[in-house]
């Protein structure tokens, strides 16, 4: 089975610019959770959606969006990069239902390394 | 405060040795706990889950959880030089949503 599949895996912008990074869940994942990590940091929660609804956010500026398809894909947009976005951005899925259970762990792609200029 | 933390290292262990890492969390409704592994430059890849106080054992590896003391840790018997990686200690609590709040991860190294 396929795992979570991120694109692009590398992606160069310059500031300003806007970037989309995809997301593809575990087949039967519904949740999909974006992350951020920058270089000797722990992951930061950015967003998290589940049947195409946001159901968390973290502590991100509004230039950070996102969303969920029909088929539980999932866009992260980021608009103005700025050179503090440069970072791995990591999508996860998970098995949850609508009433979240707490013990279902993430599942990781490969991530989006991103580098702004 | 931070809401995890853990010690980044590096933890430097002879091969066959016993890997001790700890993780510990503010005083939270928490739910469940996690600990990855992440190559460098890979992405986090999951190795254990423990949910309730106690010992949850996998192969080589040992997640201990004591909840009364906000504390997690992970222990890797037998260690390999393929186990160096960095170790990144995870939460959940509750809250409507699924947000995992992820320690600054402990880099363990392992000497052959």
């Amino acid at each position: 089975d396929a795992g979570v599949t991120q694109s692009p895996t590398h992606l160069i912008k310059t500031r300003g610019q806007h970037v989309t990074l995809r997301c593809s869940p575990i087949s039967g994942h519904k949740s999909v959770s974006w992350y951020q990590q920058v270089l000797g940091q722990g992951p930061q929660f950015i967003f998290q959606y589940y049947e195409k609804e946001e159901r968390g956010r973290g502590n991100f500026p509004d230039r950070f969006s996102a969303r969920q398809f029909p088929n539980y894909s999932s866009e992260l947009n980021v608009n103005a990069l700025l050179l503090g976005d440069s970072a791995l951005y990591l999508c996860a899925s998970s098995y949850s239902d609508r009433s979240f259970s707490y013990n279902s762990p993430l599942h990781f792609g490969n991530g989006t390394r991103l580098t702004v200029t | 405060q931070k809401e995890v933390e853990q010690n980044s290292g590096p933890l430097s262990v002879p091969e066959g040795a016993i890997a001790s890492l700890n993780c510990t969390y503010s005083d939270r409704v928490s739910q469940s706990f996690f600990w990855y592994r992440q190559y460098s430059g890979k992405s986090p890849e999951l190795i254990m889950s423990i949910y309730s106080n106690g010992d949850k054992e996998d192969g080589r590896f040992t997640a201990q959880l004591n909840k009364a003391s906000q504390y997690v840790s992970l222990l890797i018997r037998d260690s390999q030089p393929s186990d160096s990686a960095t170790y990144l200690c995870a939460v959940i609590w509750s809250g409507g949503y699924q947000k995992v709040t992820f320690g600054t991860g402990t880099k363990l190294q392992v000497i052959p």
